[in-house]
C-alpha cells in the first residue's frame, strides 16, 4: 500500500545543469500535482496532470521548467538550466479522481543549486 | 485575492489543548483540509471538512468552520510532543479539481 514515492530525496545541481524530478502516484491514483515549497513559504501550486495530459500548468514558470505525466511511467517535473532560486522543496501529490478527493503528498524532492 | 492566512506560530504545555486558526477567502470552497509536516517530511492530510458541515472530529482533532467569516480552526486536544510540526490549511479553489491554495503554515511547539 505504498503512498506517494518522490526520488531522489535530495538533488544537488551546479547552476546551469538540468534537475529531473520523479513522482510515482499512489496506486490507482491518476491525478498528479506538483507543489514547490521555498524556505519559510507554504506550498505554491505548480502544475497538475493526468495520464498524458496538463491540465492546470499556471502555476508553474513559462520557461526552464516542464511536466509530464506519460502513458507508462512516474510524472517527471524538469528544471533546465537550473539557477540559485530554483533551490527549494519539490512536493508531488495524487488523487483519487479529478473532483474533490483530498491529495495525498510524497515526502518530497529537495533540490539546491550551487 | 486567494491567500490563505495563518497565524506563525503557536506554543503549548503537553497535555494541554491547541488550537490552530486560518482564513481563508474563497467563499464558494467546497472543502478544507488540515494538513501536519514534520521537518524533513512531506505533508501527511490530518482531516478536512465539508463546507456543509460546521464541524468534524476524529479522535483528538476537533475541525470547527464558520463559513460566515471563512473562519476554519483546528483543535488538538491533550497535545503530545509528538505533535509539534507545522500545520497548514488549505482551501480547494472553486475550478472543478483539486487544486489546494494552502496558507503559509503554524508552527506548534509542545514543551514537556
Amino acid at each position: 500500500n505504498a503512498g506517494v514515492m518522490q526520488n531522489p530525496r535530495h538533488l544537488v545541481r551546479r547552476r546551469g545543469q538540468e534537475a529531473r524530478l520523479r513522482c510515482s502516484p499512489m496506486k490507482g491514483h491518476s491525478h498528479v500535482y506538483w507543489y514547490r515549497q521555498l524556505p519559510e513559504e507554504g506550498l505554491k501550486f505548480m502544475v497538475y496532470l493526468q495520464k498524458e495530459n496538463i491540465i492546470d500548468e499556471s502555476g508553474m514558470p513559462k520557461e526552464r521548467f516542464s511536466a509530464e505525466f506519460p502513458k507508462e511511467g512516474p510524472s517527471i517535473l524538469r528544471i533546465q538550466q537550473v539557477v540559485r532560486g530554483d533551490s527549494a522543496a519539490y512536493f508531488c501529490a495524487s488523487s483519487l479522481d479529478r473532483g474533490n478527493s483530498p491529495l495525498h503528498f510524497g515526502n518530497g524532492t529537495r533540490l539546491t543549486v550551487t | 485575492g486567494e491567500d490563505v492566512e495563518q497565524s506563525l506560530f503557536l506554543s503549548v504545555r503537553e497535555g494541554d489543548s491547541s488550537v490552530i486558526n486560518c482564513t481563508y477567502t474563497d467563499s464558494s470552497s467546497t472543502y478544507l483540509y488540515w494538513y501536519k509536516q514534520e521537518p524533513g517530511a512531506g505533508l501527511q492530510l490530518l482531516t478536512y471538512i465539508f463546507s456543509n458541515m460546521d464541524m468534524k472530529q476524529d479522535q483528538r482533532l476537533t475541525v470547527l468552520l464558520n463559513k460566515k467569516d471563512k473562519h476554519l480552526s483546528l483543535r488538538i486536544a491533550d497535545t503530545q510532543t509528538g505533535d509539534s510540526a507545522i500545520y497548514f490549511c488549505a482551501e480547494i479553489l472553486n475550478s472543478g479539481y483539486s487544486t489546494l491554495t494552502f496558507g503559509k503554515g503554524t508552527m506548534l511547539l509542545v514543551s514537556p
